[in-house]
């Protein structure tokens, strides 16, 4: 199975601040990537799929780039309504894994 | 499409449960319904998925034998079925469609298995 590593795990940040989450893959999974946004009590939702690609209606600020074994989520600047758990997942092959989430918080 | 989850379920262990996710909005036997778990405080995990036009369903490893995926396309909904529960299965469940990337997902069905 192809594992997929997030860094950081957390993240402390304010209103304004250029936000960088990273993922890494333990293969070469060309630009299967996507990363998703949960809120707590909340379902998931898609914000960036196939590494680049900005979902419908997901705000300008945030962007995603990357190929191969390693991509990054970027917030240009951090809104209130962002502070929620990101998780990158790959669609390379089956299994689909998740990683194991970066939240970020209120510094 | 939209996708509206069942309510609920407190279970005791060794007892079976079925979730049910209805599609409304479009065409059920177009896409693929994934399933996803998350236990509590902890991240995503998929389950697997079921062609909604053949019925054929696809299990992570982890999740066989236990768990079934089903379809009743005349009500266009999707179903998980988990037999023989565990404290470990306690977990929201969400149905999620998508081939590539997961959207939209259900609300998630929140299964509690305690004694």
């Amino acid at each position: 199975d192809i594992q997929m590593t997030q860094s950081p795990s957390s993240l402390s940040a304010s209103v304004g601040d250029r936000v960088t989450i990273t993922c890494r893959a333990s293969q070469s999974i060309s630009t299967y990537l996507n990363w998703y946004q949960q809120k707590p009590g909340k379902a998931p939702k898609v914000l960036i799929y196939a590494a680049s690609s900005l979902q419908t209606g997901v705000p300008s600020r945030f962007s995603g780039s990357g190929s191969g074994t390693d991509f990054t989520l970027t917030i240009s600047s951090l809104q209130p309504e962002d502070f929620a758990t990101y998780y990158c997942q790959h669609s390379y092959l089956y299994p689909y894994t998740f990683g194991q989430g970066t939240k970020v918080e209120i510094k | 499409v939209q996708l509206v989850q069942s309510g609920s379920e407190l279970k005791k262990p060794g007892a079976s449960v079925k979730v049910s996710c209805k599609a409304s909005g479009s065409t059920f036997s177009n896409y693929a319904m994934n399933w996803v778990r998350q236990a509590p405080g902890q991240g995503l995990e998929w389950m697997g998925w079921i062609n909604t036009n053949t019925g054929n369903p696809t299990y992570a490893q982890g999740f066989t034998g236990r768990f079934v995926f089903s379809l009743d396309t005349s009500v266009s909904t999707a179903y998980l079925q988990i037999s023989s529960l565990k404290a470990e299965d306690t977990a929201l469940y969400y149905c999620v469609s998508g081939t590539n990337w997961f959207d939209p997902w259900g609300q998630g069905t929140l299964v509690t298995v305690s004694s």
